[in-house]
């Protein structure tokens, strides 16, 4: 069974450029997670869907930030514009629906840094 | 205070030795609470979920105490391939499905 996968796995930008990730959750899995983790930092919520829904956008720094999940299967996160505090590496995750939902699994992530 | 502590290390231990790792977390409502392992540059991977009895699988063995808020993971007989950063994570959520804090990690570096 296929991963998590997320594109690209590196991004370079300059500050004010838009950049645009994607997640492709396990097949199957309704939830999907969005997390981030900064150099020398924990990693750290972003949001999170069921389907195509937002249940939970929290931890999304500001409205530089829209992820969206049309048709509930892969999600995209973008960032415009880009700020230098915006580099880090992007992770998603996705769980199953039901009793297991609370183990989630982890993408690659993506490498973002902006010059 | 952070949410979920954890000793960021290293611990330098010899192949065959036995290592734990503690963590604590603040928040009294989390109801799941796992051990993940992350390599150097690699995405968190899920090694354990922490069940409220304890519980353990292979060489690994965790604990959980809700009074105390306190996690640990034990690893016996270390392998030079258990060197990764191990990573406490708790499910924030009244619900099961929500999102994750983690602690900053517990860097592992097992030698010859």
């Amino acid at each position: 069974e296929a991963g998590v996968t997320q594109f690209p796995s590196h991004s370079v930008i300059e500050k004010g450029q838009t950049v645009t990730l994607r997640c492709d959750p396990i097949s199957g899995h309704d939830n999907l997670y969005w997390y981030r983790r900064v150099m020398g930092k924990e990693i750290k919520f972003l949001l999170h869907f069921v389907k195509e829904s937002k249940q939970d956008e929290s931890g999304m720094p500001n409205n530089r930030f829209l992820a969206e999940r049309t048709g509930g299967t892969y999600s995209t996160l973008k960032v415009q514009p880009a700020e230098l505090e915006d580099s880090g590496v992007y992770f998603c995750a996705s769980s199953q629906f039901g009793p297991f939902s609370y183990e989630q699994y982890f993408g690659p992530g993506t490498r973002l840094t902006v010059t | 205070r952070k949410e979920v502590e954890q000793d960021p290390g290293p611990f330098n231990v010899p192949e065959g030795a036995t290592v734990a790792f503690n963590c604590t977390y603040s928040n009294s409502a989390s109801q799941s609470f796992f051990w993940y392992r992350q390599d150097c540059r690699k995405e968190p991977k899920l090694l354990m979920s922490v069940y409220s009895s304890g519980n353990e699988d292979g060489r690994f063995t965790a604990q959980l105490n809700r009074a105390s808020q306190y996690i640990s993971l034990l690893i016996r007989d270390s392998k030079l391939s258990d060197s990764a950063t191990y990573l406490c994570v708790v499910n924030g959520g009244t619900g099961t499905a929500s999102k994750l804090t983690f602690g900053t990690g517990t860097r592992l570096q097992v030698t010859l």
